[in-house]
């Protein structure tokens, strides 16, 4: 079946450095594609969206880039804080009859060093 | 404004017995979703409610789940004859209509199973 997944479930780095978070998903209808932060004890919060029409979008320190052809999408964090620290999920909508179903991938674990 | 709320934050049961889940959403918020997170995974989609129209159940694991929502507000999860396996976070979120990836999460429910 379709799934969302990500390359590395950890990922350490100093405060300052840039970091980038990956996702690798199969399904190739989905046509929108999300990342949410979830700290510990709390609900995701969302960061960063991206349709299938696009291939880069940046927000404040963050950037989505997606790349259909392999159907991957990263989301790079600049000059990652300590407060950044968290789980980053991607997600993926299928659109059409999945219209309001999320699929989420297992997460990355970001620890930032200071 | 107040964010997405749900009550218990901790729950405790036997198995086989019976648990409600609840979530208040955003006011004005008319899409409400509830998900599963199992420890260290990511979000099960289980159900998503929009407005007056029929919510997608496709997630539901068994008919042991149903879920409800009176007047376009409150939910209720409702886990009948609970199992050990049904031990997780369950995560409520809401939006406005289909906002997309924009879906405001609560703190969750961690229900334990004994």
């Amino acid at each position: 079946g379709e799934s969302v997944g990500l390359h590395l479930p950890t990922l350490s780095v100093q405060e300052g450095d840039n970091s980038i978070i990956n996702c690798a998903y199969s399904n190739s209808a989905s046509d929108y594609f999300i990342w949410y932060k979830q700290e510990s004890g709390k609900g995701p919060q969302f960061i960063i969206d991206i349709r299938s029409n696009m291939d880069k979008r940046q927000g404040q320190r963050v950037t989505v880039l997606l790349n259909k052809t392999v159907k991957h999408l990263s989301l790079q964090i600049a000059a990652t804080q300590p407060g950044d620290s968290a789980v980053y999920f991607c997600a993926e909508n299928a659109g059409g009859t999945s219209y309001g179903k999320l699929t989420f991938g297992q997460g990355t674990i970001l620890t930032v060093h200071p | 404004g107040a964010g997405v709320s749900q009550s218990p934050s901790n729950k405790v049961t036997e198995k086989g017995k019976d648990v409600e889940l609840r979530c208040d959403p955003i006011s004005g918020h008319t899409a409400l979703y509830w998900y599963r997170q199992s420890l260290g995974q990511g979000l099960e989609f289980l159900i998503y409610f929009q407005g007056n129209s029929a919510p997608d159940k496709s997630g539901l694991p068994s008919d042991r789940f149903s879920a409800e929502r009176t007047g376009g507000s409150v939910s209720t999860l409702t886990i009948q004859r609970t199992q050990q396996e049904d031990s997780a976070v369950y995560l409520c979120a809401s939006s406005l209509e289909w906002a997309g990836g924009e879906q405001y999460f609560g703190p969750g429910t961690r229900l334990t199973v004994t």
